[in-house]
Parts: structure tokens; sequence; C-alpha cells
């Protein structure tokens, strides 16, 4: 199965940073990559697709790149309802496989 | 405005069963896989398995593979998935998703605790 290792695992950061997360895979998976957003008791929401399209409705602020075993997600400018846990997901292959989380916290 | 909704969770004692349903509304069901991913207490997501539209194609994870079945009535617009053999660490919210490569609509997942 593919490993997806995301980093950092939590991260504290204030209204208006600029926030990136790394996702690294464990072997090349293409673009076959998503970013969810998910708060405390609600499902996981899709942020990003194919590595870097924008799902719709998902706030400009947020960007992905990346393409292979590299990937990023990048909040321009952290807002309060920013606050939530951070998941890469791959669909390269199957068995389909997430990262561990990245928690973003308020500093 | 696509809709799904889970049943069926509830508390069961090792070794025993229990079958999840999903119900889907506002897209046309047997044109999309639908996929099952779980999350423990406190812990990430984990996918558990996949269908295809027609129900031909069917994927599992290893640690489920032989204990859970996953399938599908197009007529009913319902995905199903049957946990047999059940362990204490299948205790999680187990989430229904539609996947088109990218999971893009989740319910709001369905609570299943398995302890004595």
């Amino acid at each position: 199965a593919i490993q997806l290792t995301q980093s950092p695992s939590s991260l504290s950061a204030s209204v208006g940073d600029r926030v990136t997360i790394t996702c690294r895979a464990s072997q090349g998976i293409s673009s076959d990559l998503a970013w969810y957003q998910q708060k405390p008791g609600k499902p996981p929401k899709l942020l990003i697709y194919d590595a870097s399209s924008l799902e719709s409705g998902v706030p400009s602020r947020f960007s992905g790149s990346g393409s292979g075993t590299d990937f990023t997600l990048t909040i321009s400018s952290l807002q309060p309802e920013d606050f939530a846990t951070y998941y890469c997901q791959q669909f390269n292959i199957y068995p389909r496989t997430f990262g561990q989380g990245t928690k973003v916290e308020i500093k | 405005e696509v809709q799904l909704v889970e049943s069926g969770g509830g508390l069961v004692q090792p070794g025993g069963s229990l079958r999840l349903s999903c119900a889907a509304s506002g897209f046309t069901f047997s044109s999309f896989a639908m996929s099952w991913v779980r999350q423990a207490p406190g812990k990430g997501l984990e996918w558990v398995s996949v269908i295809s539209g027609s129900g031909h194609s069917i994927y599992y994870a290893d640690s489920v593979k032989g204990r859970f079945t996953i399938s599908r009535d197009n007529s009913k617009n319902t995905l199903y998935l049957q946990m047999s053999s059940l362990r204490a660490e299948a205790t999680a919210v187990y989430f229904c998703a539609r996947e088109v490569g990218a999971f893009d609509y989740w319910g709001q997942g369905a609570l299943v605790t398995v302890s004595s």
C-alpha cells in the first residue's frame, strides 16, 4: 500500500498567517491526490483534488501543488474557520490511503 | 442536492455482526463508485472498501478482508456494509462517501461500538 506522510502533525498559527502542510507519498502517484478539511464531529470536506484543482465552493485562499511524491496544501491567509484537521489522500491505486492528519490550532 | 445518510450503527459484542446502510439521493447512484471510510475515536481516516457503480468491481482494505462485505442495491439507491466477526478495533464512525477518485460527498457517519 502507498504510505502518505504528512508534516507537521500539528501546528499553531495566527489569523492571517500563511500555512503550508506537506504530504509525501512512498511511491509516485502522479497528481492523484486530494486534500480534506475535517472539524470535530463532522465528516471530511473535500478542498483540493487532482493535487491542485480547487473544489467548487472552496475559498481561493486554499491551494494545492505537487506531483509524483511531494505535495503541499497552502492556506494563504488563515481565517478563524480554518482551524481544523487536514488530511491528504491518494487515489492512484487501491487500497486508498490517507495521511495521518495535520491539526491546525490557534496560537 | 446530494445526500448520503448512514444508518445501522450501534453497540455490538465482539464476534458479532452488524449491517450498515447508506441511503443516497440527489444524483444518479448507479453511475458512481461508493466507498466506506472509518475513523476510530480520536484517530485518522481509514479507507475500508469500495464498490463500482455496477457492483462488479470491489476492493477491501487488508484489515477487513474476509470479514466485511460491501454491496449495493441500485434500485433502492442504497449502499451496504455487512460486518462480521467484529473486533474491538472496528469501533469507529463509519462514513459512506461518493468516489470520483477523490471523495466528493460524505455522509454524517454511523457510530459502531464493539464492546462486551
